[in-house]
């Protein structure tokens, strides 16, 4: 059983950019939610994706975007980059039908200069 | 609004029990977990207890639940320095067919020799 996949693992970007983060679900799951993990805090939900559409949000800007492919795997996008979205990046995936067991990937690590 | 608390720092004995404590607020909570964090590493589901249960035992980790006063704790019996991580405290919160999580701030436990 493969488990969760996150890539990057690191990535620097400059204020105003955009970034694209990628995450591969573990098998048999069709469910992928994305957090948001600043430095010294726990993570907070973005986004949730089922069925390649978005079916939960928190209380993140519109400018956090993402997609889900047939296959599971899924996209978060971040336009105009802001030095707070410097943060670890985590995607976490579960079944429908079990959304309370949710399994993280190992994060990718986003610095914003 | 939902809210998890923990004590941020712990330091035990290699040998010794740790107790890792946390509230939450969300009496609503279906599921409860405990999630651990090594340096620079993803989250890795440790356990989790369901709202109507008061206990779970799980080889050297034992979660008890009070729910009346909304407090969870998590018992590691004879503790190892490979168990030196920051754990997090976490409630889950179901709306509208879909379940996020609401995480604490993490307790970082030491595990001196």
């Amino acid at each position: 059983e493969t488990g969760v996949t996150q890539s990057p693992t690191h990535l620097i970007k400059t204020r105003g950019q955009q970034v694209t983060l990628r995450c591969s679900s573990q098998s048999g799951h069709n469910t992928v939610s994305w957090y948001q993990q600043a430095l010294g805090q726990g993570p907070q939900f973005i986004f949730q994706y089922y069925r390649e559409e978005e079916n939960g949000r928190g209380n993140f800007p519109p400018r956090f975007s993402g997609l889900q492919f047939p296959n599971y795997s899924s996209e978060l996008n971040v336009n105009a980059l802001e030095l707070d979205d410097s943060a670890l990046y985590l995607c976490a995936s579960s079944f429908i039908g079990t959304l309370y067991e949710q399994y993280f990937g190992p994060g990718t690590r986003l610095t914003v200069t | 609004g939902e809210d998890v608390e923990q004590s941020l720092f712990l330091s035990v004995r290699e040998g010794d029990s740790s107790v890792i404590n946390c509230t939450y607020t969300d009496s609503s909570s279906t599921y409860l977990y405990w999630y651990k964090q090594e340096p620079g590493a993803g989250l890795q589901l440790l356990t989790y207890i369901f709202s109507n249960m008061d206990m779970k035992q799980d080889q050297r980790l034992t979660v008890l639940l009070n729910k009346k006063d909304k407090h969870l704790s998590l018992r590691i019996a004879d503790t190892q320095t490979g168990d030196s991580a920051i754990y997090f405290c976490a409630e889950s919160t179901t709306n509208s067919g879909y379940s996020t999580l609401t995480f604490g701030k993490g307790t970082m436990l030491l595990v001196s020799p």
